[in-house]
């Protein structure tokens, strides 16, 4: 079955670094998101990206987050300049269709710790 | 989209049917409803989604109610790998930018 596959799995780094989660969604899916959850609390939204722009971010996607999809194939998450409250697991998904009643596939989350 | 109400927790038994209720009084004609489980810190997983019919795959069934204002989802066999946070969510089909609101899901353990 096919799998969102995200690296790295655990990522500690130091308060304001920058930092780079990478995703990798199924090749057939043309809408990619970022979530994250913060440890005990909802999972939340972050950003919806299609046809090489960002369709829709959440107030927490400030000026400090940016999505790229480099070389189409890997969907990246960059934080410019980590905070503590930062740390959280991060998850990317995709979705074939826009619109389709179809499911997310999300993969397994990068665990995300500023120091 | 639609608000929807869970109970925050519930305990099942090993190899007995698992009933999820999820209230969604103000969804409207063409939201649907979706199920997603999320097992400890995994990524969620989708279940099942439905409009206004019953459905059933694999993983589980899904009863919505004729005045569609709440569902139940069913694990039939609950075994000790379903213990995780249950979540209904309801959403808008509709073009881009459709993203999915969690909320705080039902926790669901299934004891031996």
């Amino acid at each position: 079955e096919p799998e969102v596959t995200q690296t790295p799995s655990h990522q500690v780094t130091q308060m304001g670094q920058e930092v780079i989660l990478r995703c990798v969604p199924i090749s057939n899916h043309l809408y990619f998101y970022w979530y994250r959850q913060i440890l005990g609390q909802k999972v939340e939204f972050l950003v919806s990206f299609y046809n090489n722009e960002i369709s829709e971010k959440s107030e927490i996607f400030d000026d400090q987050f940016s999505v790229e999809r480099p070389d189409g194939s890997n969907f990246t998450l960059k934080i410019r300049s980590t905070k503590l409250e930062d740390s959280a697991m991060y998850f990317c998904a995709s979705n074939f269709i826009e619109g389709a009643p179809l499911g997310y596939t999300f993969g397994s989350g990068t665990r995300l710790t500023v120091v | 989209d639609a608000k929807t109400t869970q109970p925050p927790s519930m305990d099942c038994a090993e190899g007995r049917a698992a009933n999820l209720p999820c209230n969604h009084s103000t969804i409207s004609g063409n939201e649907y409803v979706y199920w997603y489980r999320q097992i400890h810190s995994q990524g969620p997983q989708y279940i099942i989604h439905g409009l206004k019919n019953n459905e059933t795959n694999e993983m589980a069934s899904l009863i919505i109610t004729e005045d569609r204002k709440s569902s139940t989802l069913i694990l039939p066999h609950a075994t000790l790998r379903d213990t995780a946070v249950y979540y209904c969510i309801v959403r808008l089909y509709k073009a881009a930018g459709n993203k999915l609101t969690f909320g705080g899901g039902t926790r669901v353990l299934v004891k031996p």
